[in-house]
């Protein structure tokens, strides 16, 4: 079974430019989050999707940072544009409603953005 | 004041020692408490899941929890070098849909 897909796994880009980083969930799982990363600290929650309704945004900035899930499967993480303090890890996880009793999330490997 | 704490290490021991790694935090609501494990330029997998207070083990793992002192524990024995990566301890109210994760203690094995 494949795990979670991200791209791109490396990014730079010069501040105020836009990017966008593209997620493909384990197939079947219902629920979807994307996190950030900073160097040195511990995952923090973006945006959690449950099928395709955002089901909590409350950490994401959006003046710049928008997200969506069509269909309810892939999603894409758009940030625009994008400030030096962006730079982190970008990483997509995925959960089914068994994986979510044991608390388990399949994060993917992360989409590593540099900002200069 | 995060509401989980760690010590970032990094913690260096040698081949088969026990490993002692720990967490606290301040929120007494948390009920659901976890060790993810994250390689170096990899995503964090699920090592152990506990509920409430009270122990569990998984082979070399052993998760322990005391909710009267608000403090996790991960025990690692006989450590292998492949047991080097950041432990991550992560917690939630309940639901499971919204864990609050530690900074992480990075561990190095050496062989």
């Amino acid at each position: 079974e494949a795990g979670v897909v991200q791209s791109p796994r490396y990014k730079i880009i010069e501040k105020k430019q836009p990017v966008a980083f593209w997620c493909n969930p384990i197939s079947g799982h219902n629920t979807l989050y994307w996190y950030r990363q900073n160097l040195g600290q511990g995952p923090e929650l973006l945006i959690r999707y449950e099928n395709e309704e955002a089901v909590d945004d409350s950490q994401l900035p959006k003046d710049r940072f928008s997200a969506e899930r069509l269909k309810g499967v892939d999603s894409t993480l758009k940030i625009q544009p994008a400030e030096l303090g962006d730079s982190a890890v970008y990483l997509c996880a995925s959960s089914s409603r068994t994986s979510q009793n044991t608390g388990e999330l399949f994060f993917g490997e992360g989409s590593r953005l540099t900002v200069l | 004041q995060k509401e989980v704490e760690q010590d970032p290490g990094p913690l260096s021991v040698p081949e088969g020692a026990i490993v002692s790694l720990n967490c606290t935090y301040s929120n007494s609501a948390f009920q659901y408490f976890m060790w993810y494990r994250q390689y170096s330029r990899k995503g964090p997998e699920l090592l152990m899941y506990t509920y409430s207070s009270g122990n569990k083990e998984d082979g070399r793992f052993t998760a322990q929890v005391d909710k009267s002192s608000k403090y996790i524990s991960l025990f690692i024995r006989d450590s292998q070098p492949s047991d080097s990566a950041t432990y991550l301890c992560a917690m939630t109210l309940g639901g499971f849909q919204k864990l609050v994760f530690g900074t992480g203690t990075r561990l190095l094995v050496s062989p």
